[in-house]
């Protein structure tokens, strides 16, 4: 079951802020999010486990809302660097099953 | 600190050719994956291991074999090359440790089939 991501593409100007959502029709145990570079593997930012707990590396945050089963990328104050797809990946159960990963979102920060 | 690696990096095959890719990881995770990756899209599953020894198909397995018989490797074989597999293949692991679940990929490998 593929999470659903919101929006499909951004586009904003350096220093503005954006919101990447992340679905699942199913009750999910945790949210990874990863950024990817064109031509490069996907790199980790942070996991969310249920519980609600909100997490943060540098400008970026994320949160997890387990009754809606939805998860949210918050960028702050958008740097050049931050341009690249952003990915969530879900998990159901701590199972050792592969995260399922949501089609991405492409976010382009410009000048 | 080599993490995840793959090879090759690139490869062109023909159609009915057949290719092993290679994937190690030098962390001693339990869990390993196989994704291939198609322009604009998300990471589908191929197969996956949650040991040495253990192996199971995941979300798009048709075309492909794997095998597990180390902790540290997992290769993915393509039998019969067809266009269709054209793509960009990741290998991924983790350690299934609640405290440190992260999930690593390596460089990837890019195939086309031609």
């Amino acid at each position: 079951q593929q999470p659903v991501q919101s929006p499909q593409a951004v586009i904003l100007r350096e220093g503005e802020d954006a919101v990447i959502n992340c679905s699942s029709s199913k009750a999910l145990y945790s949210v990874h999010w990863y950024r990817q570079k064109h031509g490069e593997a996907p790199v980790f930012l942070m996991i969310l486990l249920k519980g609600g707990e909100q997490k943060g590396h540098d400008k970026i945050s994320a949160s997890f809302n387990e009754k809606k089963q939805q998860s949210s990328l918050y960028l702050t104050a958008s740097q050049l660097s931050y341009s690249g797809t952003y990915f969530c990946g879900t998990e159901l159960s701590n199972s050792g099953y592969a995260l399922n990963f949501g089609k991405g979102t492409s976010l382009l920060v410009t000048p | 600190n080599a993490g995840v690696t793959q090879t090759p990096k690139f490869r062109i095959l023909k159609i009915g050719q057949s290719m092993t890719l290679q994937c190690a990881q030098d962390m001693n995770h339990n869990y390993m994956y196989w994704y291939r990756q198609d322009p604009g899209m998300g990471l589908k599953l191929i197969y996956y291991s949650v040991g040495a020894g253990i192996t199971d198909k995941g979300e798009v397995p048709n075309g492909y074999n794997v095998s597990r018989s180390t902790t540290e490797d997992f290769p993915l074989r393509l039998e019969l090359a067809a266009p269709s597999q054209t793509s960009v293949y990741f290998c991924a692991s983790r350690s299934g440790n609640l405290a440190k679940n992260i999930q690593y990929f390596g460089a990837g490998t890019r195939l086309s089939v031609l």
